[in-house]
């Protein structure tokens, strides 16, 4: 079955540093593995996603992922953050079997930013 | 375009009354999902619709939770004899596609959180 891990559940980073989120993943195929952002009263926004190829992939509102298969690692990176990005972060995994393909997700990691 | 619309947005119900949640997925979109988050987790599958075809239904927590979409197009998360333990937010989402195109992306509603007392 597969299976999401965010170790980290709450990160706090000053506006202006580097942040980098922690996602694992099991599963037994090649993944298809999303990062989504939740803001209070708000639906999920897709940030990025990966399924082949290259594997730093670009997203939205300037973030990176780098998918990692000998960590099973999907990390989710930004150079400089903003304050507008406080919110909850969601990595997810989609497989390719049954389900529509329904995503699994790790229960998330709560970003503070400190101004 | 308009996204994925949920109602209501929020409801509170007695222990034991049943409710009914709607979601008007993006026109176009063949799949629709439901998912459940409770409070501090990250959503969790419920059921899958492919048009008006329920494909999978396997993350219903028990036979009181029941969804339909019967034109393919809205869909209702129907859950009986309300428990404490249902108390969650309940999410929709819709792709434009159908199952084997799992890299696309899945459009969530902002969510109806059902408080139960």
């Amino acid at each position: 079955a597969q299976s999401v891990t965010q170790p980290d559940i709450h990160i706090t980073v000053s506006e202006g540093a580097s942040l980098e989120l922690r996602c694992n993943y099991s599963y037994g195929a090649t993944p298809y593995l999303f990062w989504y952002v939740q803001s209070p009263g708000q639906g999920l926004q897709l940030l990025l996603k990966y399924f082949s190829g290259d594997t730093l992939v670009q997203g939205i509102k300037g973030f990176e992922a780098e998918f990692k298969r000998s960590q099973s690692s999907f990390n989710l990176r930004k150079p400089s953050v903003h304050w507008s990005d406080a919110a909850e972060y969601f990595c997810a995994v989609g497989g390719v079997t049954g389900g529509g393909n329904k995503l699994t997700f790790g229960t998330g990691t709560q970003l503070k930013v400190e101004l | 375009g308009a996204g994925v619309s949920q109602s209501p947005r929020y409801k509170v119900a007695k222990r034991g009354q049943d409710v009914a949640l709607r979601c008007d997925p993006i026109s176009g979109h063949v799949s629709l999902f439901w998912y459940q988050q409770a409070l501090g987790q990250g959503p969790e599958f419920l059921t899958y619709f492919q048009n008006e075809a329920q494909l999978d239904k396997s993350g219903l927590p028990s036979d009181r939770f029941f969804a339909e979409r019967p034109e393919g197009s809205v869909s209702t998360l129907k859950i009986q004899r309300t428990q404490q333990e249902d108390s969650a937010v309940y999410l929709c989402a819709s792709r434009t596609r159908t199952s084997g195109s799992g890299r696309n992306e899945q459009f969530f509603g902002p969510g109806t959180r059902l408080t139960v007392l």
